[in-house]
């Protein structure tokens, strides 16, 4: 299994411009969510889901939107990138159903805004 | 928002016990007690998780307060590899998991 698979690696964007973070899991989960971890630092929950068209904000939303039109993807959108936006992302997904047992991380999207 | 605590950092020499605490303060009886890693530039992966009882995996023992106020992880033999920043938090059954600041651990050869 391929697990939490998070694209692109790394992105440079320019003040302003929008992007779309692409986070998917193949495990059939019904929990994801988004973190971001700026240096030296924790990681801050942004935005998770609880199942298909089910999305809720965590700690720091603003500035991001996201949906979940499937169990499989949950893709997280910056809709006016700023530079206060540089940070490490980090998708996770878990399964549900009572408890809430081991989460899976991708590996993490490095994001630059300039 | 769930509440821990735990110290800044901490240090042990390779192949000894280490016991990394945490504080607990605003858990509720059904939440879990989670335990995260996360090795330098890597994603957080899973260590343990319990919540009541002591538990005990092939990575780690998670020794639980009986009040459940604090919680206790420990590595009975540091390794090198072992060197990350540790992170516990508690949840119930909503997927809104909030990570702490962690515990940053140095193994000494």
């Amino acid at each position: 299994n391929a697990g939490v698979t998070q694209t692109p690696k790394f992105q440079v964007l320019k003040t302003g411009q929008s992007m779309t973070l692409q986070c998917a899991q193949d495990m059939n989960h019904e929990y994801m969510s988004w973190y971001r971890q700026d240096p030296g630092m924790g990681l801050r929950l942004i935005h998770y889901s609880v199942g298909a068209g089910i999305t809720d904000q965590g700690e720091v939303p603003n500035g991001y939107n996201v949906s979940r039109s499937t169990t499989e993807d949950f893709p997280l959108r910056l809709l006016s990138a700023a530079p206060s936006q540089t940070s490490v992302y980090f998708c996770a997904s878990t399964m549900a159903g009572g408890l809430i047992t081991e989460a899976f991380f991708g590996q993490g999207t490095r994001l630059t805004v300039v | 928002d769930a509440k821990t605590t735990q110290p800044n950092s901490m240090e042990s020499n390779e192949e000894e016990p280490v016991h990394l605490p945490c504080n607990h303060s605003t858990i509720s009886g059904t939440d879990y007690i989670h335990w995260y890693r996360q090795l330098p530039s890597q994603g957080p992966e899973y260590v343990i998780h319990g919540l009541t009882s002591n538990v005990n995996n092939r990575m780690a023992s998670l020794a639980i307060a009986e009040d459940r106020k604090s919680s206790t992880l420990i590595l009975h033999r540091a390794t090198l590899r072992d060197a990350a920043v540790y992170y516990c938090f508690h949840s119930g059954n909503t997927g809104k998991l909030i990570f702490g600041q962690g515990t940053t651990l140095q193994v000494k050869p």
